[in-house]
């Protein structure tokens, strides 16, 4: 079966660490996407990804870096420098946008909770 | 930089009866989607309905539509027969046509509850 898939699902950090979260597709798509999510926030967008070797920051990347060396990969790191670590992480994949594509859908995975201790 | 509001931080309904979800955004482009995703409680999001900017037809998916007024940019849900399985929280976003990737604005979701 086709899916997103991120690990782990619960993840506990200490302050001061790094963590690095996992998410893996076989969709084939090239872009991918990492959302955080606070309670009453709804979903706001840290880095993203159009194709292999390319990324670009959305509106809170401070305190986030990210890789893409393959296409199927995203990770996620969360440095110390992140001050609140402490939410849900949702990462997503789409194919790429060519402009007027209605149906560019993104697809969701299943998310990791992150708690720093 | 576009925003998304949900004015409506929770909803009830009753099983087999209608309600309306409320979404209002902001934006200087002409071209643009409008989706409405699900989050049930196991937090998989799932994409519900939507609608291009352009079409003057509101979407329809079997027992969730839209209405979408442009000039007034609001975006709302209605669910019909809202069923148990419909309980989760509902978020609206925007997601414009320039560029190439597919970022998504978000609201900060409506939680809806059907009882008995």
């Amino acid at each position: 079966d086709g899916g997103i898939t991120q690990s782990p699902k619960y993840l506990f950090r200490k302050e001061g660490q790094n963590v690095t979260l996992s998410c893996e597709q076989n969709l084939n798509h090239d872009a991918m996407y990492w959302y955080r999510q606070d309670p009453g926030q709804g979903l706001r967008l840290i880095y993203y990804s159009q194709i292999v070797n390319d990324f670009q920051k959305g509106d809170i990347a401070e305190g986030y870096s990210v890789s893409r060396e393959k296409k199927e990969s995203f990770p996620l790191t969360v440095t110390s420098a992140q001050k609140n670590p402490t939410a849900f992480y949702l990462c997503a994949s789409s194919r790429r946008s060519l402009g007027l594509d209605a149906y560019n859908e993104q697809f969701f995975g299943p998310g990791t909770r992150l708690t720093v201790l | 930089a576009q925003t998304v509001t949900q004015s409506q931080p929770e909803m009830s309904v009753q099983e087999a009866e209608t309600v309306t979800l409320s979404c209002t955004y902001d934006t200087s482009e002409s071209d643009y989607y409008l989706f409405w995703y699900k989050q049930p409680p196991s937090r998989q999001m799932i994409l519900v309905i939507r609608q291009e900017a352009y079409k003057q037809q509101n979407a329809t998916e079997n027992r969730f539509s839209v209405n979408f007024q442009k000039a007034a940019k609001s975006f709302s849900l209605k669910i019909s027969d809202s069923q148990l399985g419909d309980a989760a929280m509902y978020f609206c976003a925007y997601r414009s046509v320039t560029g190439t990737a597919s970022k998504l604005t978000f609201g900060t979701g409506t939680r809806l509850q059907v009882t008995l």
